[in-house]
């Protein structure tokens, strides 16, 4: 079964840009997760989708936005990019969703850097 | 969600067996204690579950004592290629975010 997959690996962006990423969760998961990872700040969750629904959303700002397909694939968004969006995107997928039982499938990231 | 403590970061040598213990002193009735295992540049990896006493799998055990209030990660044999983070995790099936922490950062040492 092919794991979860993110495009693409790496992106350099300006200030000011704007972003697509995209996540292909393991097929048969409906839940995708989206989490930042900074030095400083660790392991950050942003959203998660649900059936093409956002269910869960943590602290960041409008700027981040996601949405999700009904093939379950996911793309998050990041307008008006700042220097401190330089980080690791990663994409999990889970069967349930999220909640700590149920064990999240991570992809292998999307390492942005912003200029 | 049920705050958790470990240590930020532990040092071992090869072949020996590492134990990272977890404090979760206000964990509830229903919640499960997860870990996961974090190389670096790569997503986290899910090592263990367990709800109460002992539970082993091909690559650790988890020990919880019988109040619930931590638990200890139990690596066995360790080598070079087990440095990494590792996380903590306590919660339930009810959908809440994830919360990963900082994690104890491991390093094996030949």
């Amino acid at each position: 079964k092919a794991g979860v997959t993110q495009t693409p690996r790496y992106l350099i962006k300006t200030r000011g840009q704007q972003v697509t990423l995209s996540c292909s969760p393991i097929s048969g998961h409906r839940s995708v997760s989206w989490y930042q990872q900074t030095p400083g700040q660790g392991l950050q969750f942003l959203f998660e989708y649900f059936s093409e629904t956002q269910r869960n959303k943590g602290n960041f700002p409008g700027r981040f936005s996601g949405r999700q397909f009904s093939n379950s694939r996911s793309e998050m968004n990041v307008s008006t990019l700042e220097l401190g969006d330089s980080a690791l995107y990663l994409c999990a997928s889970s069967l349930a969703g999220t909640g700590t039982y149920n064990e999240q499938f991570f992809g292998p990231g999307t390492r942005l850097t912003v200029l | 969600l049920a705050k958790t403590t470990q240590p930020i970061s532990m040092d071992s040598y090869e072949g020996q067996e590492v134990n990272i213990t977890c404090s979760h002193n206000n964990i509830a009735t229903n919640d499960y204690i997860t870990w996961y295992q974090q190389f670096p540049s790569q997503g986290p990896r899910f090592i263990i579950q367990g709800y109460k006493t002992k539970v082993t799998n091909e690559v650790a055990s988890l020990f919880i004592p019988a109040d619930r209030k931590s638990s200890t990660l139990s690596l066995p044999r360790v080598s070079l290629s087990d440095t990494a983070v590792y996380y903590c995790l306590v919660g339930d099936a009810g959908g809440d975010k994830i919360i990963f922490g900082k994690g104890t950062r491991l390093h094996i040492l030949p």
